[in-house]
């Protein structure tokens, strides 16, 4: 199994740019996350999805969409890049059992510099 | 929503001697707990967790225990090791929502 994968590992856009960074998994987990990481502020959850079709919210949405069309694909677009979308975004997938969660994997993670 | 606090910030050891990290948590519903550690340049890998129906989980040199109660959680690491050196992130989700609050990590440096 490859786990969570992420393309590009770096990228750098200009103010104004839109992207997608990609995101698979083939362990076929419900649960997929997308997270960015800054220096100082842990790891903060943008946006999440519970399954195929169904999306939501997390902790710092704004400038960020999702979709999920696939358990395996969970793609993350950014609309108009800003320099404070300077980041690295982790994608993490996950399962439960029972209603319990269970460990969240992560992907090797994309650098992004908005310049 | 779930709020973890990672104090302190930064932790110093010896090697050999233990390291402790507690974490705080906000909402008294959450019954999963887990511990991350990164390695410079690496993700996030799963090292422990634990459950709101258990008080401690060992697992070789790491240890976690948690206290209900006061909603706090802690990272035990015995005999550390310089490849020890990381930072640890706690966390903490509900169940039927696999869904986490990450504390702002905590760097443990292993001297030689």
């Amino acid at each position: 199994n490859a786990g969570v994968t992420q393309t590009p590992k770096f990228q750098v856009l200009k103010t104004g740019q839109s992207m997608t960074l990609q995101c698979a998994q083939d362990m076929n987990h419900e649960y997929m996350s997308w997270y960015r990481q800054d220096p100082g502020m842990g790891l903060r959850l943008i946006h999440y999805s519970v399954g195929a079709g169904i999306t939501d919210q997390g902790e710092v949405p704004n400038g960020y969409n999702v979709s999920r069309s696939t358990t395996e694909d969970f793609p993350l677009r950014l609309l108009s890049a800003a320099p404070s979308q300077t980041s690295v975004y982790f994608c993490a997938s996950s399962y439960s059992f029972g209603g319990a969660p269970y460990e969240q994997y992560f992907g090797p993670g994309t650098r992004l510099t908005v310049t | 929503g779930e709020n973890v606090e990672q104090h302190p910030s930064t932790l110093s050891v010896q090697e050999g001697d233990s390291a402790v990290i507690k974490c705080t948590y906000s909402d008294s519903a959450s019954n999963y707990f887990p511990w991350y550690k990164q390695e410079l340049g690496k993700r996030p890998q799963l090292i422990i967790d634990i459950r709101s129906n258990v008080g401690e989980k060992k697992d070789q040199r790491i240890a976690v225990t948690l206290n209900k109660t006061a909603k706090h959680f802690s990272l035990h690491i015995t005999e550390t090791q310089p490849e020890d050196s990381a930072v640890y992130f706690c966390a903490a989700s509900l169940y039927g929502n696999n869904r986490l609050a990450f504390g702002k990590g905590n760097q443990v440096v292993v001297i030689p």
